[in-house]
C-alpha cells in the first residue's frame, strides 16, 4: 500500500466551484506539504504544516486554504476555482528530525486538476 | 534566500550515452541536497541525496557529488537506458523550517 495517498487523482471542475483535495499518510510523519507543479516552473509550495496546530503559508498561498484534520490528513481547498489553478498538485510528508536526514520529503502520486 | 538553478531541458540522448544534468544552488548555512525523479504519470521519487560537502549520493547508476566550493550538485550517469526517461528535479533543504526548494526540472528522453 502507498504511504502517501491523494484523492481524487483527476478532477475537472468549473470556474467558481469549491474543490477539496485530500491527502492521507501512513508514514507517521508530523510534517505535511502541498505543492503545485506547472510546466517549466517546477514545484511551488502552497502551504505546509509541522503539526496539527501549525499551519504556514508557502510562496503561492493566495486562493488556497488548508485543513490539518489529524496527523495523517492534510486537505487543500480552492474556495472558488479559477482556470489558472489548473495544475498538478502534490502532497508530501517529512519526519521531524532526530537521526533522519532533515528535509527529505515523500510524495503522493498527485492530483491533476483542470478548471474550465 | 535559497535558490536552485538547474539545466534547462529538454535533454534527448541515445541509449548508453553519458548523462550530465547541471545543478547549482544558493543557500545560507549547510543545506542538504537532493535529486528527485518523476516518471511519466507519477509523483516524485527520491533518487539520491547528500547532506554535507564532498558527500556522493548514488542510486540506480546515478551519482551526484556535493561540491561546496562550486555550490553544485550535478547529476551523472555513465550509460542511460530508455527507462531513465523522466523529469529530474534538483532540490535543496536548509534552515530551521525544513522546507525544500526545487529547481524547475529537466526533462530527459532516452531513445533506443
Amino acid at each position: 500500500d502507498a504511504d502517501v495517498t491523494q484523492t481524487p487523482r483527476n478532477r475537472i471542475t468549473k470556474t467558481g466551484k469549491r474543490i477539496m483535495l485530500e491527502c492521507s499518510q501512513t508514514k507517521g510523519h508530523d510534517r505535511m506539504y502541498w505543492y503545485r507543479q506547472d510546466p517549466g516552473l517546477g514545484l511551488r509550495l502552497i502551504y505546509y504544516s509541522f503539526d496539527v496546530k501549525d499551519i504556514n503559508k508557502g510562496e503561492i498561498s493566495d486562493g488556497y486554504s488548508v485543513s490539518r484534520q489529524a496527523q495523517a490528513k492534510f486537505s487543500l481547498s480552492l474556495e472558488s476555482a479559477i482556470p489558472n489553478q489548473t495544475a498538478l498538485y502534490f502532497c508530501a510528508t517529512s519526519d521531524a528530525g532526530g537521526s533522519v536526514i532533515p528535509n527529505e520529503q515523500f510524495f503522493g502520486p498527485g492530483t491533476r486538476l483542470t478548471v474550465l | 534566500g535559497n535558490s536552485v538553478t538547474q539545466m534547462e531541458g529538454p535533454v534527448t540522448l541515445s541509449e548508453e550515452a553519458f548523462l550530465t544534468i547541471n545543478c547549482t544552488y544558493t543557500a545560507t548555512g549547510y543545506p542538504s541536497l537532493f535529486w528527485y525523479v518523476q516518471y511519466p504519470g507519477e509523483g516524485l521519487q527520491l533518487l539520491l541525496k547528500a547532506t554535507k560537502a564532498d558527500d556522493k549520493g548514488s542510486n540506480k547508476g546515478f551519482e551526484a557529488t556535493y561540491r561546496k566550493e562550486t555550490t553544485s550538485f550535478h547529476l551523472e550517469k555513465g550509460s542511460v537506458q530508455v527507462s531513465d526517461s523522466a523529469v529530474y528535479f534538483c532540490a535543496l533543504g536548509g534552515g530551521s523550517n525544513y522546507k525544500l526548494t526545487f529547481g524547475k526540472g529537466t526533462l530527459l528522453t532516452v531513445n533506443p
